[in-house]
C-alpha cells in the first residue's frame, strides 16, 4: 500500500520561504504523478502543481506559478514543494498527493498526512 | 482558474438518495472525462470517492457513483447513511495541463 509521509509543522515570517517534503514508499514513485494541495482553515483544497519525475512532467497553477517550485528526488522517493515570499494567507495545511493513475491525471487516491504551515510576525 | 461550482449545502434522511453536482465550463468538466469526488470528514485528511468520472477506487462503497452530463458531472449517495455526513469536493483536469477542486458541498444526514 502506497503511504506519504510529510516533515513536520512550520512557522514561517512574512517574507521567508517553506519548504515541505514528501516522502514515498510502498510503491512505484516515478510514474505517478505527486500534486501538492492546500487547504486554509475552513475552506476547500486548492491544487497548487503536480511532478510526474519518470517523464520530465512539471504543472503549477497560473496561481502560485510564479512563487513555487515543486521537485523530485527519485534516489529517495521524494517530492518537495517550496513556496516563496509567503504572507499571512499563506496559512494552511499542505497536502502531497498520489494520483491513482499513472502518468495523467485521474484522482488523486494517496494523500500524506498533511503539514501545518503558520506564517506570522 | 475559477474554481468549480457545487452547492453549500444537501441534506436528507437516513436511506435516501442525494445528488451533488459540480459545474464547471466546457474547458474542465465538459471537456474531459477527468472528475474525481472527495470525502472530507472534519479534521481528516480528502479520501477519494470517484476517479474519471464514474470509477470508483477499490474498497468505496457502491452507495457512492457518479455521472455527466454537459458541464455539470454529479455524485449520487445511495441509502444514505450517518456516516456519509462529511464535505464533498468535486475536481477537474482543466486544459492548461491543470486542476482546480470545486467549493465543497457540506452534506448533512437529518
Amino acid at each position: 500500500q502506497v503511504q506519504l509521509v510529510q516533515s513536520g509543522a512550520e512557522v514561517k515570517k512574512p517574507g521567508s520561504s517553506v519548504k515541505v517534503s514528501c516522502k514515498s514508499s510502498g510503491g512505484t514513485f516515478s510514474g505517478y504523478g505527486i500534486n501538492w494541495v492546500r487547504q486554509a482553515p475552513g475552506q476547500g483544497p486548492e491544487w497548487m502543481g503536480r511532478i510526474i519525475p519518470l517523464f520530465d512532467i512539471l504543472n503549477y497553477a497560473q496561481k502560485f506559478q510564479d512563487r513555487v517550485t515543486i521537485t523530485a528526488d527519485e534516489s529517495t522517493n521524494t517530492a518537495y514543494m517550496e513556496l516563496r515570499s509567503l504572507g499571512s494567507e499563506d496559512s494552511a495545511v499542505y497536502y502531497c498527493a498520489r494520483d491513482i493513475k499513472g502518468g495523467r491525471y485521474a484522482g488523486l487516491a494517496f494523500w500524506g498526512q498533511g503539514t501545518l504551515v503558520i506564517v506570522s510576525s | 482558474q475559477s474554481a468549480l461550482t457545487q452547492p453549500a449545502s444537501v441534506s436528507g434522511s437516513p436511506g435516501q438518495s442525494i445528488t451533488i453536482s459540480c459545474t464547471g465550463t466546457s474547458s474542465d468538466v465538459g471537456g474531459y472525462n477527468y472528475v474525481s469526488w472527495y470525502q472530507q470528514h472534519p479534521g481528516k485528511v480528502p479520501k477519494l470517492m470517484i476517479y474519471d468520472v464514474t470509477d470508483r477506487p477499490s474498497g468505496v462503497s457502491s452507495r457512492f457513483s457518479g455521472s455527466k452530463s454537459g458541464n455539470t458531472a454529479s455524485l449520487t449517495i445511495s441509502g444514505l447513511q450517518a456516516e456519509d455526513e462529511a464535505h464533498y469536493y468535486c475536481g477537474s483536469y482543466i486544459n492548461s495541463n491543470t486542476w482546480v477542486f470545486g467549493g465543497g458541498t457540506k452534506v448533512t444526514v437529518l
